[in-house]
């Protein structure tokens, strides 16, 4: 298996511009989650998916962003205008209800400028 | 809620000297607990987790971590540590039932000096 894939890995954006993150999760896997790394506030949950359905969007920064899963091997994050404080490495990760191991992608990371 | 304290943010050590991480958690219910490894520019790697059972939990490349109900804590342990073992280290734990999200401590850079 390729294991979870994310794109791009690197992305560079000026203030202000839409940005869209990407992930394929394993194939089988009914929950995606996608995590935020930053150096002030660590490794923090924005959103995770159960059967595409997202459960707990709790860590959602605010209405900049917004995620989506239209189907069970795509996902989706999105930022709106993204703003310098958006600037952090984005990790999608997927697992199974049969086991609880989450599977991390390379992630990406983005500066916003 | 649950949290998770990695009281030590760097930990330097010899080769093949023996290494201990230290981590504790907070929660009034029964919680799942993991160590993850993050090399330079990578993904998160399982290390090992604890469900249920045995409380010494064995891994991956000779880690092990032993999960501890009475202190809350789940500390991560190798006897002989190599160059290639230098990354930084996450603690994280969720609760057995209902939400499934992970929260992470905050890491421990594992440095091993030749």
């Amino acid at each position: 298996d390729a294991g979870v894939i994310q794109s791009p890995r690197h992305e560079v954006t000026e203030m202000g511009q839409e940005v869209t993150l990407r992930c394929k999760p394993i194939s089988g896997h009914d929950y995606l989650f996608w995590y935020r790394q930053t150096m002030m506030r660590g490794l923090e949950l924005l959103i995770y998916f159960n059967n595409n359905v997202p459960i707990d969007d709790s860590g959602m920064p605010e209405d900049r962003f917004s995620a989506k899963m239209p189907n069970a091997s795509f996902s989706t994050l999105k930022i709106q205008p993204s703003e310098p404080r958006d600037s952090a490495v984005y990790f999608c990760a997927s697992s199974s209800s049969v086991q609880e191991t989450q599977y991390f992608g390379p992630g990406t990371r983005l500066l916003v400028l | 809620a649950q949290s998770v304290t990695q009281l030590d943010s760097q930990v330097p050590v010899f080769e093949e000297a023996p290494v201990e991480l230290r981590c504790n958690y907070s929660s009034s219910v029964s919680v799942y607990l993991f160590w993850y490894v993050q090399y330079p520019n990578q993904g998160l790697q399982l290390l090992l987790k604890y469900l249920s059972g045995s409380t010494l939990v064995k891994g991956i490349n000779g880690f092990e971590a032993e999960f501890n109900k009475s202190q809350t804590s789940f500390h991560l342990r190798k006897p002989s540590v190599h160059i290639s073992d230098t990354a930084e280290y996450f603690c994280a734990v969720r609760y057995s039932t209902g939400r499934r999200a992970l929260t992470f401590g905050s890491g421990t850079r594992l440095q091993v000096q030749p």
